[in-house]
């Protein structure tokens, strides 16, 4: 069975304190990874997609990483604006049900 | 322009009503899909319409009806619904399909009574 796994499922950070956000399945060929945020009542804000082992993606504060089982979203230096639930989704190919997303990363950053 | 819109907003209705959510594009994407969300779990994907063609995940009851009058528009059409429909409905679109990042509108916050 296709999972998408998420962890932490919470995470506090101090600002300026980095971290990482993990995202492991065990979908059987990957066609997208993508990592979305979302904040509270809003729908989900796109951040990254991912293809292939090996690549990386860099926008301001976050970079997401890609390997054959996980995915990481790194956070450098959080500021509290970064403090929302970050969720991964990953397509394996063919129709609605080839998109699992994961139950998400809540973090919140403190000033 | 990377917005999606949806309307209503917000929306109450009672077991027996019927009613429509609208969802709209500008962006000149192929694919357009219909996501429900409860409190504190990830979206879960309902239908998709990718070049006027209807994909279903198959756990969703008769009671939701989509309809693509356009590539740019997207409705939800409900009724009968239960208490436990209550939740955020989110429409989405993307360049062509699934290997594309999707856009999500604000979403309708349904409460069923």
């Amino acid at each position: 069975e296709d999972q998408v796994t998420q962890s932490p499922e919470a995470l506090r950070l101090q600002e300026g304190e980095s971290s990482s956000l993990n995202c492991s399945y065990t979908v059987s060929g990957l066609r997208g990874l993508f990592w979305y945020r979302q904040d509270p009542g809003k729908g989900p804000e796109f951040l990254f997609t991912l293809y292939s082992a090996g690549e990386e993606k860099e926008k301001e504060r976050l970079k997401a990483t890609l390997t054959k089982k996980e995915s990481f979203l790194h956070i450098t230096a959080p500021k509290p604006e970064d403090s929302a639930t970050y969720l991964c989704a990953v397509y394996k190919g063919g129709g609605a049900d080839g998109l699992t997303f994961g139950k998400g990363t809540h973090l919140i950053i403190q000033p | 322009d990377t917005e999606v819109t949806q309307t209503p907003k917000h929306l109450v209705m009672g077991m027996t009503n019927k009613k429509s959510l609208k969802c709209e594009q500008h962006m000149g994407h192929r694919a357009m899909y219909w996501y429900k969300q409860k409190a504190k779990k990830p979206p879960e994907l309902m239908f998709v319409y990718s070049y006027e063609k209807l994909s279903i995940n198959e756990s969703v009851p008769s009671r939701f009806s989509p309809e693509c009058p356009n590539s740019s528009l997207l409705n939800l059409h409900l009724h009968a619904l239960q208490p436990e429909d209550s939740a955020l409905y989110l429409c989405a679109s993307s360049q062509d399909g699934f290997r594309d990042e999707q856009y999500f509108g604000p979403g309708t916050r349904l409460t069923v009574t």
